[in-house]
């Protein structure tokens, strides 16, 4: 069974920091990991995957994350935190062996708060 | 940037009344979701199709229904609206062969 896991409800970091959201996840397969960011009443918005190939994984707003296989982890990283990115941060996988009918599954949400 | 709407996006209503929040994609995409968001912000599946005149249950029982008679179209509905019922409903899609699923802006749904 697919699972997801992001241990922190919420992440607290200062304007210029960097930020780490944690991820963890557990199929049977290949993963195919995401991260969806969702602004107050929005809905979720696509930032990054990994399907395949390069661990390190670049998306938009400057954010990346690293696909670690052995200790089954995606996190999500930014060098330089910005307030506009306080937000909802959800991680989801699905497993890539399953075929088209697999579901995406998600955590749970870490909160990220930026204090200027 | 995807192209996937939902109306209303706000929709207080009484209890009892007959509601249905549509969702609509101008990409082609086969495979559709509803997903219900709780006040604790989990994300839950209710419902999916993976094409026209295909329905499925999600992993959250609902009381929803939904249909899918074109490809672009995937309304659900409460056949009588309850306090229980008060959630966000957001919809999301993904393109055949494609891995990404793109989601709408969502319906926030307060039934008095």
């Amino acid at each position: 069974a697919q699972s997801v896991a992001q241990p922190e409800d919420q992440v607290n970091v200062a304007e210029g920091n960097p930020l780490t959201v944690k991820c963890t996840y557990s199929v049977s397969g290949n993963p195919y990991l995401f991260w969806y960011v969702q602004y107050p009443n929005r809905g979720l918005q696509f930032l990054l995957k990994y399907i395949t190939g390069d661990n390190l994984v670049k998306g938009s707003y400057g954010f990346e994350a690293e696909f670690n296989k052995s200790q089954t982890s995606f996190h999500l990283k930014k060098p330089s935190a910005l307030v506009s990115d306080s937000a909802l941060y959800f991680c989801a996988v699905r497993d890539g062996n399953g075929g088209a009918t697999n579901k995406l599954i998600f955590g749970t949400g870490t909160l990220l708060a930026v204090q200027p | 940037e995807a192209d996937i709407y939902q109306t209303p996006r706000y929709l207080v209503i009484g209890t009892g009344k007959k509601i249905t929040l549509e969702c609509s994609q101008t990409m082609g995409h086969d495979k559709m979701y509803w997903y219900q968001q709780d006040p604790g912000m989990e994300l839950h599946l209710i419902h999916y199709s993976y094409g026209v005149n295909s329905t499925e249950k999600g992993d959250l029982s609902s009381e929803s229904t939904v249909s899918r008679i074109r490809t672009e179209h995937f309304p659900l509905t409460l056949e009588s609206a309850r306090p229980s019922h008060t959630s966000q409903y957001l919809c999301a899609s993904r393109g055949l062969g494609a891995d990404t699923q793109y989601f709408g802006p969502g319906t926030r749904l307060t039934v008095l």
